[in-house]
C-alpha cells in the first residue's frame, strides 16, 4: 500500500539551479496537489490538478510549474531556485472533491 | 477568502491527561468542512477527524473529539486519555464546499502538543 510517493525526500540547490519534484500515487485519484509548509505558516497550496490534463494555480505558484504527466503522477518544478523557496513541499491527493487528502511524506528543500 | 486561526502555538499535556486545541475560521459560506490533521515528527499528514458543516452532531474518533460551534465560527479539538504517541503538530483546516474546491484545503498555524510521562 504504497499511497502517496514523493521524491526525492531531501534535496540542497544553489540558489539559481533547476530540480524537479516527483510525485505519484498509486490509488486512481483524479485530483492531485501541491503544498508547501513554512515553520508557523500551515501549509499553503502551491499549484492543483483537479483531473487528468488540468492545472490550476493555488494560493502561492510564483517560481514554480506543474505537470500532470498521467492521472498517477504530478510534478512540481523549480526553474531557478531561491532562498525564499526553501521549505518542505508535500504532494497530495483525493478522489472526489470534499474527500479527505492523502498526503505524501514530504520533500525537505533548502535553498542556499 | 477564508481564513483558519490557531491561537495556540504549544500545549503540554500528561499523560492520560485530556487536552483541547483551539481553532477559529472565517468564512462567509454556509456549507464547508473542518478537519483536524496530525502531523508527528515523521512529518507525515494523518487525518484525526473532519466535519460537515451542515451537520449538528460533532464528529468523534476514539480518544479525539470536537466542539462545533457554526455560530461562533469555532472547531476546537479535544484529545482525551493522551497517549506519549499524541505528541505533534496539530493543523485546523478548512475546505468549502463547492464543486470547484478541489481539496483546497486552508491551513491554520498549527499547535504543537506535548505529551509528557
Amino acid at each position: 500500500n504504497a499511497g502517496v510517493t514523493q521524491t526525492p525526500k531531501f534535496q540542497v540547490l544553489k540558489t539559481g539551479q533547476s530540480m524537479t519534484l516527483q510525485c505519484a500515487q498509486d490509488m486512481n485519484h483524479n485530483s492531485m496537489y501541491w503544498y508547501r509548509q513554512d515553520p508557523g505558516m500551515g501549509l499553503r497550496l502551491i499549484y492543483y490538478s483537479a483531473s487528468e490534463g488540468t492545472t490550476d494555480k493555488g494560493e502561492v505558484p510564483n517560481g514554480y510549474n506543474v505537470s500532470r504527466l498521467n492521472k498517477r503522477e504530478f510534478s512540481l518544478r523549480l526553474e531557478s531556485a531561491a532562498p525564499s523557496q526553501t521549505s518542505v513541499y508535500f504532494c497530495a491527493s483525493n478522489h472526489r472533491v470534499n474527500e479527505k487528502l492523502f498526503f505524501g511524506s514530504g520533500t525537505q528543500l533548502s535553498v542556499l | 477568502a477564508q481564513t483558519v486561526t490557531q491561537s495556540q502555538p504549544e500545549m503540554s499535556v500528561q499523560e492520560a491527561e485530556t487536552v483541547t486545541l483551539s481553532c477559529t475560521y472565517d468564512t462567509s459560506e454556509n456549507n464547508y468542512y473542518l478537519f483536524w490533521y496530525k502531523q508527528p515528527p515523521s512529518r507525515q499528514m494523518i487525518l484525526v477527524i473532519r466535519q460537515e458543516a451542515y451537520k449538528q452532531q460533532n464528529a468523534t474518533e476514539n480518544r479525539f473529539s470536537v466542539n462545533f460551534q457554526k455560530a461562533a465560527k469555532s472547531f476546537s479539538l479535544k484529545i482525551s486519555d493522551s497517549q506519549l504517541g499524541d505528541t505533534a503538530m496539530y493543523f485546523c483546516a478548512f475546505m468549502k464546499y463547492t464543486t470547484d474546491s478541489w481539496g483546497k484545503l486552508q491551513f491554520g498555524a498549527g499547535t504543537q502538543v506535548v505529551v509528557t510521562p
